[in-house]
Order: C-alpha cells, then structure tokens, then sequence
C-alpha cells in the first residue's frame, strides 16, 4: 500500500491564482482530512469528509473547497491564492471511528507558498 | 482560548533522562487521544493513543486525566533520536469522528 499520498510536493502561486492540490489514499479509509500547518499553530483542520459525497468544514474553511466524488480521493481546491494561504498543507485519513481508539495517518505534505 | 494547548517548549533534555509534559483540552466531551510525533518539515506520525487506564509502550508512557483534562506522556532514557516536536490530538468521538484538534507542539531536544 502507498498508504496517503498528496502531490504537488512543493507549489509556488501568484495571488488571486487557482489551484488543486491532490490527495489520495489505498486503504479504504472512510475518513479524510486536510489540515495547514503554519508556525506555532499546530495543525488547523480546513475541511473533512466522513465519506464519499459527504464533506464538512473545519476550523479554517474559508478560501478552500472541497470534494469527495471517491472513497480515494479527497482534493482540496484554492480559489483565488492569497500569501495568507502560504503553508504547509497535510491530507490524513482514518478508517471508521466507533470505538475510540482509530487515528490518523498523514500524507507527506505539500509546501505553497503564494506571492 | 486554544481548545487544545501545549506548552512548546523547548525541553532540552540530557541523554539518558526523563521528560515529562502535558496538554491539556478544554471540550470536556472529548473522548479519543493521542500523541504524535514530527519530525521537521515532516508529516506527524502516531507514536500512541491514550487510553483512560494509561499505557506504555517501551520508554513512553501516556497518562490521561479526565477530572483535570489533560493527558501526559512521559519518555524515559531519552536517546538523541527522540528530538522532535510531539503534538497531542483529541477527537471528539460519536458524531464528530472525522474531526481532530492538534495542539501546536512540544518541542523536545536530546542532547548528549
């Protein structure tokens, strides 16, 4: 299994450009995510999805769409790039949560910066 | 208030000593925990999950304290190869499994 993987790894934007960064997994996981992580705040949840047409937003939605037309594949979408969106972006995804022990297994990230 | 907080450090700690730190959680219906380990510019990586009884695994120990809300984990005869940043993560639970809060990191450095 490849397990998570994202792609581009690394992307360079101009404001007000639009993007799609992939993300896709192998292990029939129900859930996925897409978190940033910018210097001292830890990961910040953008979007997730409990499932394939099911998604929901997290604590930083704004700017970012999604989609899960899959159970693989979960991409996450900038609009219009501001230099507020330059971060590290990390896609996870988990099997079905019940019994309170299931967690995360992250993507290698990809690296935006937008200028 | 951050929901998830902890203290970033960082803790320099000898080779071959203990370190100790905490994070605590401020939704009081959370019910899943974990630690995770990262190393720089990588992705985090389960090091454990936190159960009410408190586990080890090897050196690690994780504690959690629901009255207080907070868990712990614990590394003893710490090696130069645990430098990293170890960040907690809660999960809500029933209704809300697809969603974790991170907390911002523990930076720990091992020096010899």
């Amino acid at each position: 299994n490849a397990g998570v993987t994202q792609t581009p790894k690394f992307q360079v934007l101009k404001t007000g450009q639009s993007m799609t960064l992939q993300c896709a997994q192998d292990m029939n996981h129900e859930y996925m995510s897409w978190y940033r992580q910018d210097p001292g705040m830890g990961l910040r949840l953008i979007h997730y999805s409990v499932g394939a047409g099911i998604t929901d937003q997290g604590e930083v939605p704004n700017g970012y769409n999604v989609s899960r037309s899959t159970t693989e594949d979960f991409p996450l979408r900038l609009l219009s790039a501001a230099p507020s969106q330059t971060s590290v972006y990390f896609c996870a995804s988990s099997p079905q949560g019940g019994q309170g022990i299931e967690t995360q297994y992250f993507g290698p990230g990809t690296r935006l910066l937008v200028l | 208030r951050k929901e998830v907080e902890q203290d970033p450090g960082p803790f320099n700690v000898p080779e071959g000593a203990t370190v100790a730190f905490n994070c605590t959680y401020s939704n009081s219906a959370s019910q899943s925990f974990f630690w995770y380990r990262q190393d720089c510019r990588k992705e985090p990586k389960l090091l454990m999950s936190v159960y009410s009884s408190g586990n080890e695994d090897g050196r690690f120990t994780a504690q959690l304290n629901r009255a207080s809300q907070y868990i712990s984990l614990l590394i003893r005869d710490s090696k130069l190869s645990d430098s990293a940043t170890y960040l907690c993560a809660v999960n809500m639970g029933s209704g809300s499994w697809g969603k974790f809060q991170f907390g911002a990191g523990t930076q720990v450095v091992v020096t010899p």
